[in-house]
């Protein structure tokens, strides 16, 4: 079965301040990767995936960036954070390809609070 | 974009009650996922059930994906039920998860 891990869990920073979100993936290769923002209570939002190494496809235009060096890291960045940027950062994986086979499994998220 | 709508929006209950929640979405789907939000933030996985009906101890869940509905089924209910109950569905194989705005559920002893 797949693990998910991510760092940090909690993280405090202040604006302006640039951000780094880690996420590894064992148990897995290939796989598609998701980072997913639940910001204040419910709701979660879509904001990258990819496919594959180097691949990645932004679901809503913003202040952070995302980026995938290897088959099972995906990392989420941002040059200035801004109070908005708060929130809960989810990190997914799910199969790739063609497979008809589409569950989705979720990492223990970073909690980001932007002062 | 697809829409998902999840009812109730909060549901309180005493232990042992059962409950059913509801998530209708606007398109079809490919992908239909229930998730169970723990008091830490962590999604665990209830079911994947795009179409048809599964069950797992007191849990149990069904699609009508031809009606673009799926219920979820508590039964005798216990307090480490609370929490937040996700519905989310994809449209394609890509499968970007959409989101229903979840039934906060508060389980009393």
């Amino acid at each position: 079965s797949q693990t998910i891990h991510q760092w940090p869990a909690t993280l405090v920073q202040p604006v302006g301040s640039p951000l780094s979100l880690e996420c590894t993936v064992e148990g897995t290769s290939n796989p598609n990767l998701y980072w997913y923002r639940q910001a204040a209570g419910r709701g979660l939002q879509l904001l990258f995936y990819s496919v594959g190494i180097g691949q990645i496809s932004s679901e809503v235009p913003q202040n952070l960036s995302a980026s995938r060096p290897q088959d099972r890291q995906f990392i989420l960045s941002s040059k200035k954070l801004l109070l908005s940027d708060s929130g809960f950062y989810l990190c997914a994986t799910g199969t790739s390809g063609g497979s008809s086979y589409n569950e989705q499994f979720f990492g223990p998220g970073t909690r980001l609070t932007v002062l | 974009g697809i829409q998902v709508e999840q009812s109730p929006p909060d549901l309180i209950l005493q232990e042992g009650a059962n409950s059913t929640l509801r998530c209708n979405f606007s398109d079809s789907v490919n992908n239909l996922q229930w998730f169970h939000q723990n008091p830490w933030g962590q999604l665990i996985n209830l079911f994947y059930i795009p179409s048809g009906t599964k069950q797992n101890g007191r849990l149990s869940a069904t699609t009508v994906a031809t009606e673009r509905y799926s219920l979820l089924y508590i039964s005798s209910s216990q307090t480490t039920d609370s929490g937040v109950y996700f519905c989310a569905v994809s449209m394609e194989y890509g499968n970007k998860l959409v989101f229903g705005a979840g039934t906060i559920l508060r389980v009393k002893s």
